[in-house]
Formats: structure tokens, sequence, C-alpha cells
């Protein structure tokens, strides 16, 4: 059963061409939703934590929203440099204080 | 700024040998874990280890799969005798005291079973 489900699966922009990630989750309750950005053959690079309903960050072309059922990765005037996979993962409340990830959204960026 | 360090980059071994991958992690970390990612498939948590003991394992990490520290710096994941299926990305991870944060990722170890 999964915990965390991201769309779209790949999205394809023009650059300065907006758009907004998807990360619904399913947790009776919420520690903490992390956003990472993943490069071929990287590891995930930490981008944001969101802990509670009605939280917003932002780090340059880059927001995070969250609601109590999703969070959104906002990305405003994206460049070719913003190619990569976005992964979402979750802590949930109760015995593990593991993040649980999701598939990811595979962004390319045309120029 | 200081990162997570992975060894080797790329691994390739034949079925049934051994295998060890090394991590030094960022070095006031308390917290550290294993996950791995097949390739085009999720990142899958493997192992969380704190206070020199495994904390929490997921169903993946079985009897061939183990983990140690054996100094203040290094933290390792061995697989006893590796199969086709255990090819992927292996990635170490760690984080600051506290229950909630952000995990550390290296660039991770990149497993070829033959």
């Amino acid at each position: 059963e999964d915990q965390v489900t991201q769309s779209p699966e790949a999205l394809r922009l023009q650059e300065g061409e907006s758009s907004s990630l998807n990360c619904s989750y399913t947790v009776s309750g919420l520690r903490g939703l992390f956003w990472y950005r993943q490069d071929p053959g990287k590891g995930p690079e930490f981008l944001f934590t969101l802990y509670s309903a009605g939280e917003e960050k932002e780090k340059e072309r880059l927001k995070a929203t969250l609601t109590k059922k999703e969070s959104f990765l906002h990305i405003t005037a994206p460049k070719p440099e913003d190619s990569a996979t976005y992964l979402c993962a979750v802590q949930a409340t109760g015995g593990s204080y593991i993040p649980t990830f999701g598939r990811g959204t595979s962004l390319i960026v045309h120029p | 700024e200081p990162e997570v360090t992975q060894t080797p980059s790329h691994q390739v071994t034949q079925m049934g040998q051994e295998v060890i991958l090394r991590c030094v992690p960022i070095s006031n970390h308390l917290y550290f874990y294993w996950y791995r990612q097949i390739l085009g498939q999720k990142v899958e948590f493997l192992v969380s280890f704190y206070n020199n003991e495994i904390s929490e394992k997921s169903e993946i990490f079985d009897d061939q799969f183990s983990v140690e520290r054996p100094d203040g710096s290094n933290f390792t994941l061995k697989i006893r005798s590796t199969k086709l299926e255990d090819s992927a990305m292996y990635f170490c991870a760690s984080k600051t005291r506290g229950q909630v944060g952000e995990l550390f990722f290296g660039e991770g170890s990149r497993l070829t079973v033959l």
C-alpha cells in the first residue's frame, strides 16, 4: 500500500513555463514531508521540509506547499538546469521514524 | 559544505560473492541509513543505525545483509552472497539528532551482479 503518490510521472516544460508537481500522501499522522532533487546517477539532494498544513518554503524558482493530504512543488519560470527527478518523502507518526519515498516526477525543461 | 561520501562508486561482482559498500557520514550526524534504488524504481529503505545498533530494518534487509560502524567515521553495508536482484544503486544517508529531520545522501554505490 503506497503511502506516497507523485504525479505526473514525467513532465516536459519549455523554459519559462511554470508548473506544479504533486505529492499526495495517506498517513494517519504526519511528522514531516520532504522534497528532494535527484540528478541521473546521483543521490537525492535535500530541498525542503514541511511539517504542518499551510506551511510554505521557497528556494530560488521552487516553492513547496503543504495541505492535510498533499504537497505541491511549484516551479516558476524553470530553466534547463532545473531538469531532474523530484522526489517526495513522508515521515509518519506511529512506530516507524523512516521516511518513505514516492516514485518521483521526472522533469525535463527544454531551452 | 559537509557531505556524505561513499565508496566504491561502482562495483561489478559475480553472483554469490561478498560485497562491502563503505560510507563516511557527515561528522556530527548520529543517525545513519542505507537505501537502495533499483534502476527506474523508487528509493527503498533498507536499514537505520543509531547508537551502534540497528534501530529499524525493512523486509529487504534479510540475513544476507549486515551493517557495521567499525570506527568513529565509517559505516558499512555488507552483502554476504550477492544475487542478481541485488543489482542496484545503494545510497548511504545520515542526519543529525532528532526524530524528524532531513536525510543527507551520498552519491551512491552502483552494484552490478553478474
